[in-house]
């Protein structure tokens, strides 16, 4: 089955400064790659997703970029904020039929002011 | 998008004894799911849940610990059978609604947290 690897598990910026989160995965039939943010105590929402027909997509400050030949994929947060404190996880759906999704160990990310 | 609701949110059971979660969805979803959640780990897919029919499990989760149904396309039940302390986590509830065929949105419920004494 499908493995996901996230790095790093902790990474603490000022504000104000960019955070990179990196996820690699095995299958390379994969074709859906979501992150999902989660505060404390709260359900995982979803931020952002990629197909596997898209390198690079961007809402405002958050963009994920897609490197299939890699078989990895990166969450950018820009002019990060106090409020963007929270754990983050990326995610895969194996391809073909598949739809359940794989997630990864999470980073917690620490946003100082 | 999808509003998932489950019940209960917290629970405190004792060893042994088993609980059953329910989980509402607002609108027609294509496929659901039940992830277990441990304090501060990543979400572990349980199973996914199909509609009349049996569930189907991931490695390392059975029916019979584990039994869940899914008699229509809005609502879903997990239950988690003979507890014990190691049972102790969050469930989540999931619901993903995608018109074409490939995998969509995955909308999460807020979680039944469960402690086993």
């Amino acid at each position: 089955g499908e493995n996901v690897e996230q790095h790093p598990s902790t990474l603490s910026v000022q504000e104000g400064d960019s955070a990179v989160i990196k996820c690699t995965y095995s299958d390379s039939a994969s074709n859906y790659f979501p992150w999902y943010k989660q505060e404390l105590g709260k359900r995982p929402q979803l931020i952002i997703d990629i197909r596997s027909n898209v390198g690079e997509k961007k809402d405002q400050r958050i963009a994920v970029t897609l490197n299939k030949t890699a078989k990895h994929f990166s969450l950018h947060i820009t002019e990060t904020q106090p409020e963007d404190s929270a754990v983050y996880f990326c995610a895969s759906v194996e391809g073909g039929s598949a739809r359940q999704l794989t997630f990864g160990s999470g980073t917690q990310l620490t946003v100082l002011p | 998008s999808a509003v998932i609701s489950q019940k209960p949110s917290r629970d405190i059971c004792q060893r042994g004894t088993s609980l059953t979660i329910q989980c509402q969805v607002d609108s027609q979803v294509t496929m659901m799911f039940w992830y277990r959640q441990q304090p501060g780990q990543s979400l572990t897919l349980i199973a996914t849940a199909n509609q009349g029919s049996e569930a189907t499990y991931e490695s390392g989760f059975v029916i019979d610990k584990f039994p869940i149904s899914r008699p229509n396309l809005t609502f879903s039940t997990l239950t988690v059978s003979n507890m014990s302390p190691e049972d102790s986590s969050i469930y989540l509830c999931s619901g993903e609604t995608s018109g074409d065929g490939a995998a969509g949105e995955l909308f999460f419920g807020e979680g039944s947290r469960l402690t086993v004494l």
